[in-house]
């Protein structure tokens, strides 16, 4: 059974540019994370879903960012028109439910934004 | 204040050592989760526990509930486990941000052979 698949692992991009990226749970769960890794900085949540549901989108920037997890398909993070700011790590997570439910990490796309 | 706080935030011990990281943390959980981040790598989770203790290998985790406290320790520390330590908390169901984890800002543990 093979874990949280993310990729690219690494990404580069210019600014203006769009960052597409990429999150295959693990085999059964239908829950999905994604939290971001500032440099220097520790990890926050940006989004929640479900398949075909965005639960909560609390931690995700009200511009640029938006995120989806379709019927068939990798779950997918988009940032628009890419700014310095925006380099980190963004891991994704996957979990079979919510609560009692463990959360396993994908190993991050590193983002940077040139 | 952070809502998750850990301590230290960096431990040099040598190999063999006992090692005890601390989290504190301030609002209601349903589940407090250990993960492991080694430089540039990607986050392993040790542990995921709601009270009690847990013992895998010569980690052991503590939770506290009524203190909102919970340790990591490490027996007979190696220099493989030098990374960093994340305490990360699920907070109770408060409509929608009952699914994501609120973390701490790591213990960076190196351990000298």
């Amino acid at each position: 059974n093979a874990g949280v698949m993310q990729n690219p692992r690494h990404l580069v991009r210019r600014r203006g540019q769009e960052a597409r990226l990429r999150c295959s749970p693990m085999k059964g769960h239908s829950h999905v994370y994604w939290y971001r890794q500032l440099p220097e900085e520790g990890l926050k949540f940006m989004v929640y879903l479900q398949k075909e549901n965005i639960i909560d989108e609390s931690g995700m920037p009200k511009e640029r960012f938006s995120a989806e997890f379709p019927k068939e398909g990798p779950s997918i993070l988009r940032i628009q028109q890419v700014v310095r700011g925006d380099s980190a790590a963004y891991f994704c997570a996957s979990s079979q439910g919510l609560a009692g439910y463990e959360q396993y990490f994908g190993p991050g796309t590193r983002l940077t934004v040139t | 204040k952070n809502e998750v706080e850990q301590s230290p935030q960096n431990l040099t011990a040598q190999e063999g050592e006992f090692i005890t990281i601390n989290c504190s943390y301030s609002v209601g959980i349903s589940a407090l989760h250990w993960l492991q981040q080694h430089p540039g790598g990607g986050i392993v989770s040790l542990f995921m526990l709601s009270s009690g203790k847990k013992k895998h290998g010569r980690l052991i985790a503590t939770i506290n509930i009524q203190e909102k406290h919970s340790s990591l320790h490490i027996t007979a520390s190696h220099p493989r486990e030098s990374a960093v330590y994340i305490c990360a908390v699920r907070s109770d169901w408060q409509g929608g941000s009952q699914g994501n984890l609120i973390f701490g800002k790591g213990t960076k543990l190196s351990v000298k052979p």
